[in-house]
């Protein structure tokens, strides 16, 4: 069975600092792998996925199959990276998505 | 992109009562369509998908149940709602070509 875990289910930051949160997950085979980010009052949307490799408002994240994790980081926190922010995979079948259970950042000023 | 209408926002029902959510589709076609369900303390489950109009897969046994009468038109349904009904469900569209998936708003249901 495919599962994600999200550690954290709080994560408070000062702005300026670090960030990371932290994700894994089990799955047999080749999955793909999201973040997904809610901001309050607004719909959950994809923040990056790991085929794209890209950075996206500063954060990345690093698919590591040997420890089978995908944290998301960011290298200097910002007040509007406050939100609720979801690891997600996907496997070989219809687009469906095993979320992690969320973790909230709230980055202090 | 896509744009995904979900309503209504919140809802309170009575044990017993009837459910009907209603979920449509802007900017796609014959998307996958998904409705998930958050209860308190747990992350987003999925509830049913749909690859096409009247084909509908449920991943959980439950209370509830789906159609997709048109082809960008998802529909949850109960016939009598139960209290562990209760929760935040979200609809989602993907499209076939991508791995994307677009939410709504979601809605609030709390059953009394």
């Amino acid at each position: 069975a495919q599962r994600v875990t999200q550690p954290e289910k709080l994560l408070s930051v000062f702005k300026g600092a670090p960030v990371e949160l932290k994700c894994n997950y089990s799955y047999s085979g080749s999955p793909e792998l999201f973040w997904y980010v809610q901001y309050s009052r607004q719909r959950l949307q994809l923040l990056l996925r790991h085929i794209s490799r890209e950075s996206i408002k500063g954060f990345t994240a690093d698919l590591n199959k040997g420890e089978t994790s995908f944290h998301l980081k960011k290298p200097f926190a910002q007040e509007e990276d406050s939100a609720m922010y979801y690891c997600a995979l996907t496997g070989t079948s219809y687009g469906k998505l095993t979320f992690g259970q969320g973790t909230i950042l709230t980055v202090h000023p | 992109s896509q744009t995904i209408h979900q309503w209504p926002a919140t809802l309170v029902q009575p044990v017993g009562s009837p459910l009907s959510l209603e979920c449509t589709v802007e900017g796609t076609s014959n998307p996958n369509l998904y409705w998930y369900r958050q209860a308190a303390g747990r992350g987003l489950q999925l509830l049913f998908y749909s690859v096409g109009i009247g084909q509908i897969s449920s991943e959980v046994p439950q209370n509830l149940s789906a159609s997709r009468p048109q082809d960008r038109q998802f529909i949850l349904s109960s016939k009598k709602l139960l209290l562990s009904d209760s929760g935040f469900y979200l609809c989602a569209s993907v499209h076939r070509e991508d791995t994307e998936a677009f939410f709504g708003q979601g809605t609030r249901l709390t059953v009394v």
